[in-house]
């Protein structure tokens, strides 16, 4: 059963595109995160969320606690973009329970 | 910069071998973690770790055990690989504020 639900599954985008990542989850969270896989494996984390929204460059992140909704933003895509962004939920017995990822491919 | 490495990047393995993952981290995490990564099911928890020689089972233990006698150091084993354990294998370590950092992965191929 997986309890974390993301949207799309696969997205490609013409470079400069404005890219939404959606991530539903069923019960209430004690903090959500987003994390980006790039070929070859290694994921790292791009944000921490607990209530309203977060930037770090081009990319923002945002969480609807009433409504069990986040999304990730890129805005001006870039093919560096290119990878799979996962979003994790962290519950109240503290593990993180992920979802099975968004693969996006920004194209020149 | 936090650094979790795993000891190989690709793995081929024959059905029945005792398999052995090592993940290491350089920076005093008490929190350890196993994970394995298919597609279309995303990243599931095999075992856990919240200090030396402390272990959970997470949400996918059968077939794997885990050993964790040094703090920077957390073993995944595989007592006797069969081809369903073909996987990505992911290591992380956790502070104590919840933010986790990934080893690069093994892929980990059973024949």
């Amino acid at each position: 059963k997986n309890e974390v639900e993301q949207s799309p599954q696969n997205l490609t985008a013409q470079e400069g595109e404005f890219i939404t990542i959606n991530c539903s989850y069923s019960v209430g969270i004690s903090a959500l995160h987003w994390l980006q896989q790039h070929p070859g494996g290694g994921i790292v984390s791009l944000f921490m969320l607990s209530s309203g929204k977060k930037k770090h460059g081009r990319l923002i992140a945002t969480i609807n606690i009433q409504e069990k909704h986040s999304s990730l933003h890129i805005t001006a895509s870039h093919p560096r973009d290119s990878a799979v962004y996962i979003c994790a939920v962290r519950w109240a017995d503290n593990q993180f329970y992920f979802g099975t990822g968004t693969s996006l491919t920004v194209i020149p | 910069d936090v650094k979790v490495t795993q000891s190989s990047r690709y793995l081929v393995k024959r059905t029945g071998e005792k398999v052995f993952l090592e993940c290491v981290q350089d920076m005093d995490h008490e929190n350890m973690f196993w994970y394995r990564q298919d597609p279309g099911l995303g990243l599931r928890l095999i075992y856990f770790s919240y200090d030396v020689k402390m272990k959970e089972k997470g949400d996918i233990p059968e077939g794997y055990s885990v050993s964790r006698e040094k703090k920077e150091r957390f073993s995944l084993i595989l007592e006797s690989a069969s081809t369903n354990q073909t996987s990505m294998y992911l290591c992380a370590s956790r502070t104590t504020r919840y933010e986790q950092y990934f080893g690069p992965g093994t892929r980990l191929t059973v024949t």
